[in-house]
């Protein structure tokens, strides 16, 4: 089973530049989520759908956006990207948080820099 | 709103030794909570899931409990090895029956051979 897959691994982009972050789950979950890991600061909840067509924000939205058009993928969009926007990026996946087998599953990470 | 706290930041012990990490929380109404490993340069994996039902969770030499009425749940582990070297997370739902979770910043574990 591939699990979580997220591309790509690393990327550098210039200040303004836009790019998607990919997120694929192949484990038919309902619930997906973006976090970003800063060096001290832990994980940070970016944005989470919980099936496709519904997304909400977490708790640092702002300059990104999301969409849920299946229940496989679930991409992140960088728009205008900012040096703030240097970080690690985590796309993981849940059949329900709530359940006896409620563990979460995490993709191995997109470095992002920006210069 | 829950917090998460994981103290200490880093944790270095020689191998074999038992050793105990800390989680704690600041909302009890949690139907449970989870331990995750990471590697560095990786994403996080699932140690352990403790419902709010159960007091402990085991596999293998890992071992985590959960008090909620102290708000805090500890991971124990047995005969440490240098592979068990790693930043060690916990993570509760927000609040109540939140589909979300809010992540403890870790403890760098380092297993000296």
């Amino acid at each position: 089973n591939a699990g979580v897959t997220q591309t790509p691994k690393f990327r550098i982009l210039k200040i303004g530049q836009s790019m998607t972050l990919q997120c694929a789950q192949d484990m038919n979950h309902n619930y997906m989520y973006w976090y970003r890991q800063d060096p001290g600061m832990g994980l940070k909840l970016i944005y989470y759908s919980v099936g496709a067509g519904i997304t909400d924000k977490g708790e640092v939205p702002n300059g990104y956006n999301v969409s849920r058009s299946t229940t496989e993928d679930f991409p992140l969009r960088l728009e205008l990207a900012a040096p703030s926007q240097t970080s690690v990026y985590f796309c993981a996946s849940s059949y329900s948080l709530r359940q006896r087998s409620g563990e979460l599953f995490f993709g191995e990470g997109s470095r992002l820099t920006v210069l | 709103k829950q917090e998460v706290t994981q103290i200490p930041a880093a944790l270095s012990v020689p191998e074999g030794e038992n050793l105990v990490l800390n989680c704690s929380f600041t909302d009890s109404a949690i139907y449970n909570l989870q331990w995750f490993r990471q590697d560095p340069g990786k994403g996080l994996t699932s140690l352990l899931l403790i419902q709010s039902s159960q007091r402990e969770q085991t596999s293998g030499r890992l071992n985590a409990s959960l008090d909620k009425s102290s708000g805090r749940s500890t991971l124990y582990i047995a005969a440490s090895q240098p592979g068990d070297s790693a930043t060690y997370l916990c993570a509760g739902p927000t609040q109540g029956g939140s589909e979300k979770l809010v992540f403890g910043k870790g403890t760098k574990l380092t297993v000296n051979p």
